[in-house]
């Protein structure tokens, strides 16, 4: 069936460089994409979503860039900070449906 | 508002036991759903609900009831407990929209099961 993947399951950064955590999703029908943090132990939280007929959305330090000729799409953290720690998860949801798939995650590390 | 709370926090059960997860919202919203998450993975869908005597399937219904007979309350039924539904269950609620704005999902702190 369709899925959504992830390119790096780790990704380490340097405390205050940006972070770039990428994903590829299949289905050429899905139309809206969000990102979530998951800290441990606790459940997925919001950060950003983007429609299909956008390719570019910004919030306060990230920003998710969406390439559907490549079905690609990637989250831009700015300025990272240890507070950002976390695992990092794509979802995408087919258009006329409620059914969200998730990728598999990124762990992503900040180093002091 | 409480958003999104779920009940109990752990579960142990044995092999063909059956019991229900609680999840209830405070939000108004129309959808809510249930994942599970096995170490090392995404969130899968397993049902969703679209308003109240609404319920769909996910990917991963199986061994799993649910029924929405209030915009609050969603629970998760597991019917005879299998070893292989040893996961994290997690209750999500958002807006139901459909076009525009955010479809924000809110999620629960989740209910972590073992089935022996």
């Amino acid at each position: 069936g369709e899925s959504v993947g992830l390119h790096l399951p780790t990704l380490s950064v340097q405390e205050g460089d940006n972070s770039i955590i990428n994903c590829a999703y299949s289905n050429s029908a899905s139309d809206y994409f969000i990102w979530y943090k998951q800290e441990s132990g606790k459940g997925p939280q919001f950060i950003i979503d983007i429609r299909s007929n956008m390719d570019k959305r910004q919030g306060q330090r990230v920003t998710v860039l969406l390439n559907k000729t490549v079905k690609h799409l990637s989250l831009q953290i700015a300025a990272t900070q240890p507070g950002d720690s976390a695992v990092y998860f794509c979802a995408e949801r087919t258009s006329g449906t409620y059914k969200y798939i998730f990728g598999t995650g990124t762990r992503l590390k900040v180093l002091a | 508002n409480a958003g999104v709370t779920q009940t109990p926090k752990f579960q142990v059960l044995k092999t063909g036991q059956s019991m229900t997860l609680q999840c209830a919202q405070d939000m108004n919203h129309e959808y809510m759903s249930w994942y599970r998450q096995d170490p090392g993975m995404g969130l899968r869908l397993i049902h969703y609900s679209v308003g109240a005597g609404i319920t769909d399937q996910g990917e991963v219904p199986n061994g799993y009831n649910v029924s929405r007979s209030t915009t609050e309350d969603f629970p998760l039924r597991l019917l005879s407990a299998a070893p292989s539904q040893t996961s994290v269950y997690f209750c999500a609620s958002s807006y139901r929209r459909t076009s525009g704005g955010s479809d924000e999902q809110f999620f629960g702190p989740g209910t972590r099961l073992t089935v022996l």
